[in-house]
């Protein structure tokens, strides 16, 4: 059993292009996350949900919109993809809120701008 | 602003030879200090938490330690199953989000 999953693992696509990386978890918890892992492997967190609201949102551009239908799922949507969004993609989850703990992660989305 | 430093970059180490890995941390209050593995294509697999300076924690060949400045991750006679990029994460007294390092990428050669 996956606790975090995302989908699709590897994703190419065209500048310009609007795609989804889709993430859920089977642990029960109540926060997740969207974190990004660059060329330089920096590991940085993009959004956080509580409870399917929004709690944490750093400086990400607008063309970045994370929804949350239920505690146990968090979307990724990217509009009009640039060659500078290739990245890995994490998602994770915590339980606890704000004042959360261990984080757990996803297995990540390989993303690719050609 | 948080920030967190590992060294060194990349070590290489024979099968059984004990070493250690750093991470330097600034944080505005310390919530916990977190160490992750992370192999080749995979997401970051949690190892240890360490919440106050003199904490220690074990996990097999694996021993994490922390002052109020620091922790080391000390690798006890590794065997190349343990090869991977180790990472080193603070949490603050705010949000429950994490700062990561960059990590150590270890090899261990048989």
């Amino acid at each position: 059993d996956t606790a975090v999953s995302q989908t699709p693992k590897y994703l190419v696509t065209q500048m310009g292009n609007d795609k989804s990386i889709k993430c859920e978890q089977n642990l029960g918890h109540d926060t997740m996350y969207w974190y990004k892992q660059d060329s330089k492997k920096f590991l940085k967190i993009m959004f956080s949900y509580n409870n399917k609201e929004l709690i944490i949102n750093e400086t990400v551009p607008n063309r970045f919109s994370p929804k949350s239908p239920d505690k146990a799922h968090l979307n990724l949507h990217i509009n009009s993809l640039e060659l500078g969004d290739s990245a890995v993609y994490f998602c994770a989850s915590s339980q606890g809120g704000l004042y959360g703990n261990t984080i757990y992660f996803g297995e990540g989305s390989w993303l690719t701008v050609v | 602003e948080d920030q967190v430093t590992q060294s060194p970059e990349a070590l290489r180490l024979q099968e059984g030879e004990s070493s250690s890995l750093n991470c330097s941390y600034t944080v505005s209050g310390l919530r916990g200090l977190f160490w992750y593995r992370q192999d080749p294509g995979k997401g970051p697999e949690f190892l240890f938490t360490l919440y106050s300076a003199g904490e220690e924690k074990e996990k097999e060949r694996l021993k994490a330690t922390l002052t109020k400045k620091e922790s080391f991750l000390h690798i006890t006679a590794p065997k190349p199953e343990d090869s991977a990029t180790y990472l080193c994460a603070v949490q603050n007294s705010g949000y429950s989000t994490l700062t990561f390092g960059k990590g150590t990428m270890l090899l261990v050669s048989p």
